[in-house]
């Protein structure tokens, strides 16, 4: 499966937006860019996924490269809830099957 | 939206006894889902896919016969630890998705187990 590199960490102000690069340089042409969060002691929780164009939906906005070996995770607006390890993750051959990386952990000061 | 519950959220076992962990999807059929493993201050590591009305598949150096899953109807895959060691204290988590293209991943709220 292909891999990708995220920065350990990021903090940002409360209320300001939050831009969290993923590179992905040997990504596949059926993959797709997922990006999930967790919180301590949760589960993970879905953020946003996209193939080839930039998404936007109510939690954050999806940048992808024109030649898709980087993508940004967009939080407009960071909240103190935002506070987790936010992983971006590549599709695979198969739907579902989630590889994990490190993940950057996003810290958020008021 | 569509929701994935483990069970227990948490359970306290003695070494050398087996454990039993829940995953349900409530509201949607899954002829697949995904166990997990996370140890403290790291990533999720993949164990095992669930596949229903088959044998899992196992993500290499992930023993099969400590760690058996079945998946007997299409809401409900278990994941049983089998003669649980202290080095097996970990937080297991599930995951699902709704049939249909390109859905999100639902994950349980995981199960932490602390063998003693």
């Amino acid at each position: 499966d292909a891999k990708t590199t995220q920065p350990n960490s990021m903090e940002s102000n409360e209320e300001e937006p939050v831009h969290l690069p993923c590179n992905h340089s040997t990504i596949s042409g059926t993959d797709y860019i997922h990006w999930y969060r967790q919180l301590p002691s949760q589960g993970p929780e879905y953020v946003i996924h996209g193939l080839t164009s930039n998404v936007n939906n109510r939690m954050a906005s999806l940048a992808i490269a024109e030649d898709r070996k980087s993508s940004t995770l967009i939080l407009h607006r960071a909240t103190l809830r935002d506070a987790a390890v936010y992983y971006c993750i590549l599709s695979g051959d198969s739907w579902g099957k989630l590889q994990f990386g490190a993940g950057t952990q996003v810290v958020v000061t008021p | 939206g569509a929701v994935v519950s483990q069970h227990p959220s948490w359970v306290i076992c003695k070494s050398g006894t087996s454990v039993k962990i829940e995953c349900r999807s409530l509201d949607f059929q899954a002829t697949t889902m995904f166990w997990y493993r996370q140890f403290p201050k790291q990533s999720l590591m993949l164990m095992a896919t669930s596949n229903e009305g088959s044998k899992a598949t196992y993500e290499q150096g992930v023993e099969k016969d400590k760690f058996l899953i079945n998946h007997a109807s299409l809401t409900l895959s278990t994941l049983t630890v089998t003669s649980a060691h202290p080095e097996d204290s970990s937080f297991y988590i599930c995951s699902a998705h709704p049939p249909g293209e390109n859905t999100e991943a639902f994950f349980g709220q995981g199960t932490r187990l602390t063998v003693v």
